[in-house]
C-alpha cells in the first residue's frame, strides 16, 4: 500500500506570495519526484531527487525550488506565484534498485493563481 | 515534440464495448508502465512490461509491448464504467526516469 501524501489539496492564492506544497512519504524511498500536470493531460517531470541532499531539474522547465533534506519529505517551493503557475503538482516517490520500479503517486495539489 | 504518443486522445464507448488504446515512440525503451488516473487523484500503476512482444493480462484488460520495445498497446474487453480515466504510458530510457505519454481519456457510458 502506498503511502505518500500532499499538502494543501486545493490552494487558491494571489500573484506574488510565496508558495510551498509539502509531499512527505512513509516507504523509505529514495527517490522522489514533482510532476507539473494540465487537467487530462500527460505529467511533466520539473523535479527529482535520488536522496538526501540530492536534487535535479527535470524536462519541463519550472520556476520552483525543491529541498531534501529528510528522505521522507520533498517540498516544493513557489517563490512569487503568477498565474502561469496555476496547475496540478503531482509528487511521487520509488524505491531504489531495477530501473523499472513502479512510481507511487500522491493525490496532488491543484494550484490556481489568480 | 512528444516523445511518447498515445492514441486515441478521447474515446466515449458504452458499456460492453471493447476497445485498444495505442502508446507509440521512435525511441527504444527498456520497460514500459501503465498507469490509470481517476479524477482529483494520482495515477496508479497497471502494468510494467519489459521483454520486447511480452502479454501481460489484469483481468479484462490486456497489455502488449511491441517487439522493438518502441510502442505498446492496452485492450479492454467488455468495458465498464468503472473503467472511466486517464490512461498514462510511461516509458523508461535511461534507468532514472520516465517519460509519460500524452494521454487517453476513456469514457465509458451505462
Amino acid at each position: 500500500e502506498a503511502d505518500i501524501y500532499q499538502t494543501p489539496r486545493y490552494l487558491v492564492i494571489g500573484t506574488g506570495k510565496k508558495i510551498t506544497l509539502e509531499c512527505s512519504q512513509t516507504m523509505g524511498h529514495d527517490k522522489m519526484y514533482w510532476y507539473q500536470q494540465d487537467p487530462g493531460m500527460e505529467l511533466h517531470l520539473i523535479h527529482y531527487s535520488y536522496g538526501v541532499n540530492s536534487t535535479e531539474k527535470g524536462d519541463l522547465s519550472s520556476e520552483s525550488t525543491v529541498s531534501r533534506i529528510r528522505t521522507e519529505h520533498f517540498p516544493l517551493t513557489l517563490e512569487s506565484a503568477r498565474p502561469s503557475h496555476t496547475s496540478q503538482y503531482l509528487c511521487a516517490s520509488s524505491e531504489t534498485g531495477v530501473s523499472n520500479q513502479p512510481q507511487h503517486f500522491g493525490d496532488g495539489t491543484r494550484l490556481s493563481i489568480l | 515534440t512528444q516523445l511518447l504518443e498515445q492514441s486515441p486522445q478521447f474515446l466515449s464507448i458504452q458499456e460492453g464495448e471493447n476497445l485498444t488504446v495505442y502508446c507509440n515512440s521512435s525511441s527504444v525503451f527498456s520497460s514500459l508502465q501503465w498507469y490509470r488516473q481517476e479524477p482529483g487523484e494520482g495515477p496508479v500503476l497497471l502494468v510494467t512490461v519489459v521483454t520486447g512482444g511480452e502479454v501481460k493480462k489484469l483481468k479484462r484488460l490486456t497489455f502488449q509491448f511491441g517487439d522493438a520495445r518502441k510502442d505498446s498497446s492496452l485492450h479492454i474487453t467488455a468495458a465498464q464504467p468503472g473503467d472511466t480515466g486517464l490512461y498514462l504510458c510511461a516509458g523508461n530510457r535511461n534507468a532514472r526516469q520516465l517519460t509519460f505519454g500524452s494521454g487517453t481519456q476513456l469514457t465509458v457510458l451505462p
